[in-house]
């Protein structure tokens, strides 16, 4: 079975540019969860969705958004690009239950110029 | 505020002893606990769990983690390291049991080095 599938694998955007990333979830998996990681740091919780709802926020800026379609793919917004963004974005999927394990997607690394 | 602690930035060990890389946490409740590997230019890989039960849990690739309750830690083990476990390792914690929402909080990670 197919992992995790996130694209592009790598971008680079200039400051103020506006950037999406997509995430297609193992299939079966419910849950997408957007993390950032950041060079020599742990990965960072953006956002959560569950059954295409919401279930949680990090405490990211609103230049953050994300959404998750019928079929469990996700799709990661940044507006207004920072220098501060480039980072290696992680998406993981779950079936949904807490206690199992999220799988994760290669990320993508987004460079910002 | 919930936080995971991993204490070595870096542990180095000989091909064939044994290693241990060190979690602590500090959250909310009754945590589930999680160790994931990440290699160059990867995402991460999940290693092992705890949930309830034996405080000694095995996982993937001879891995084991031991759990203890009153250190609040969850230390990843192996009895006899090899050159191909060198690799970035998180620990990663989700302390809300009751709801559907599985936010995890990582540590910082430590790089682990094995030398022939």
């Amino acid at each position: 079975d197919a992992g995790v599938t996130q694209s592009p694998t790598h971008l680079i955007k200039t400051r103020g540019q506006q950037v999406t990333l997509r995430c297609s979830p193992i299939s079966g998996h419910k849950s997408v969860s957007w993390y950032q990681q950041v060079l020599g740091q742990g990965p960072q919780f953006i956002f959560q969705y569950y059954e295409k709802e919401e279930r949680g926020r990090g405490n990211f800026p609103d230049r953050f958004s994300a959404r998750q379609f019928p079929n469990y793919s996700s799709e990661l917004n940044v507006n207004a690009l920072l220098l501060g963004d480039s980072a290696l974005y992680l998406c993981a999927s779950s079936i949904g239950q807490g206690y199992q394990p999220q799988h994760f997607g290669d990320g993508t690394r987004l460079s910002i110029l | 505020a919930q936080s995971v602690a991993q204490p070595e930035d870096q542990v180095n060990v000989a091909e064939g002893n044994p290693l241990t890389v060190k979690c602590t946490y500090s959250v909310s409740g009754n945590p589930y606990l999680f160790w994931y590997v990440q290699y160059p230019n990867r995402g991460l890989q999940f290693l092992l769990k705890y949930i309830t039960g034996d405080n000694l849990v095995k996982g993937s690739y001879g891995f084991e983690a031991e759990f203890n309750k009153s250190q609040t830690s969850f230390h990843l083990k192996k009895p006899s390291a090899l050159v191909s476990d060198s690799a970035l390792y998180f620990c990663a914690v989700r302390p809300d049991r009751g709801s559907t929402l599985g936010r995890l909080y990582f540590g910082r990670g430590t790089q682990l080095t094995v030398w022939p």
